[in-house]
């Protein structure tokens, strides 16, 4: 039983484009959201975080949005650069305990 | 530098043959948590430290086994692998907005 669900195993985008990566949930206990990005032979590491109180959030060209009706978040890069390719992968957890439960992974290819 | 370490960084064992894969974390962090990434299966979480002395399990424990003695260090203990533990595993502490810091990984082969 997968809490968290990248359905997109890929993605390729043209350099300068937007990147949409989509994650679903099914647990409406779930109030904090995280994507985090890895590269090759490193750790991911932390990219923007959303909470439920909030429907989107920016950090330069990283822009989160959540809706929580459809258990639905997408991660959109502004524009895309080719070193934005990489494993994206979306986790959830409820605040406050510590657990959080992370998707498949969405590897993005962005194009020169 | 703020940093997770993990040691070693790549392990080929027998199975039946214990082993320890080390973790540090320079960011005075309190809580600390190792996960295991498999293809197709993203990140599982194994055990997870709230501080030193408490830990408890994550969705994945079987066959590890862990230790928090101080705040900086949570070692992963396999007291006998098997196979089904060939893995890559990232070790973890977490920030005050819930972002975690992941360390380099440990790549483990049990024959």
């Amino acid at each position: 039983d997968q809490q968290v669900k990248q359905n997109s195993p890929s993605l390729s985008v043209q350099e300068g484009r937007i990147s949409i990566l989509n994650c679903d949930y099914t647990n409406s206990m779930f109030d904090y959201f995280l994507w985090y990005k890895k590269y090759p032979a490193e750790g991911p590491t932390f990219l923007i975080s959303i909470s439920s109180i909030k429907d989107k959030n920016e950090d330069g060209r990283f822009t989160v949005f959540l809706n929580k009706s459809a258990k639905h978040l997408s991660l959109h890069i502004v524009p895309s650069q080719p070193g934005d390719s990489a494993v994206y992968f979306c986790a959830a957890g409820v605040s406050g305990t510590y657990k959080y439960i992370f998707g498949t992974g969405t590897r993005l290819k962005v194009l020169a | 530098e703020a940093q997770v370490t993990q040691n070693p960084r790549y392990l080929i064992t027998v199975t039946g043959k214990k082993l320890t894969v080390t973790c540090s974390q320079n960011m005075n962090h309190e809580y600390m948590s190792w996960y295991r990434q498999d293809p197709g299966l993203g990140l599982r979480q194994i055990y997870y430290s709230m501080n030193v002395e408490v830990t408890d399990k994550g969705d994945v424990p079987e066959g590890y086994k862990v230790s928090r003695k101080e705040k900086r260090n949570f070692p992963l203990i396999l007291e006998s692998p098997s196979p089904n533990q060939t893995s890559l595993y990232f070790c973890a502490s977490m920030g005050q907005r819930y972002e975690q810091y992941f360390g380099p990984g440990t790549r483990l082969t049990v024959t």
